[in-house]
């Protein structure tokens, strides 16, 4: 079983609309999580770390919910633009981060 | 500023031909990092440096693979007698210190083994 697992979809969204998807994470003991985002042929970005109280980027909502050991990442008003791979991140140790294999997410006009 | 650039960008080998992928990491991070990502997955850890020091190279594949940061600032991965299987595509990140979180990727080395 993969340490971080998440749903590789793709996620069909019509522009304007919103998303949501989430990861789950074996080891109880990681002590920190992320999103980035990947574009095609492209190395991944960070797009923002998720924290126990959930936080917000704009358009972007992180969760994490350390009982069940999984994090959500939700974005509003969809735009064109926000078509990419989302990757869900934990780090276990000093920065070894562990990714999942990404979820797709296609944006249509 | 300059970001964690990487060299060559692609690169075709024969089977059983050495190959060696350089990353020049953001000046002045301590921090280095090697992934290695394939096809439709998630880019897998390979090994860490804290300056010239590698501190763990639990995710190298096998004894093929070697990496080294002899000055705390450029890093080599060199793949010895390459396999097909080793095509993959090769991500360097860098991160300002030791415990930073944060970690800036290269545009990473496509790397087919034919």
């Amino acid at each position: 079983r993969k340490e971080v697992e998440q749903d590789p979809g793709p996620f069909n969204v019509p522009e304007g609309a919103t998303v949501a998807f989430n990861c789950t994470y074996s080891n109880s003991a990681s002590q920190s999580f992320f999103w980035y985002r990947q574009d095609c042929r492209k190395e991944p970005k960070l797009l923002m770390s998720v924290y126990s109280s959930g936080n917000e980027d704009g358009r972007f909502t992180a969760q994490l919910n350390r009982a069940s050991q999984y994090i959500s990442l939700l974005i509003r008003d969809s735009k064109l633009s926000d078509s990419a791979t989302y990757l869900c991140v934990v780090n276990r140790l000093w920065g070894k981060l562990q990714f999942g294999a990404g979820t797709q997410v296609v944006v249509t006009p | 500023g300059a970001g964690v650039s990487q060299s060559p960008r692609y690169k075709v080998a024969k089977r059983g031909q050495d190959v060696a992928l350089r990353c020049d990491p953001i000046s002045g991070h301590v921090s280095l990092f090697w992934y290695q990502q394939a096809l439709g997955q998630g880019p897998e850890f390979l090994t860490y440096f804290q300056n010239e020091a590698q501190l763990d190279k639990s995710g190298l594949p096998s004894d093929r693979f070697f990496a080294e940061r002899p000055e705390g600032s450029v890093s080599t991965l060199k793949i010895q007698r390459t396999q097909q299987e080793d095509s993959a595509v090769y991500l360097c990140a860098s991160s300002p210190r030791t415990k930073e979180e944060t970690q800036y990727f290269g545009p990473g080395t496509r790397l087919l083994v034919l």
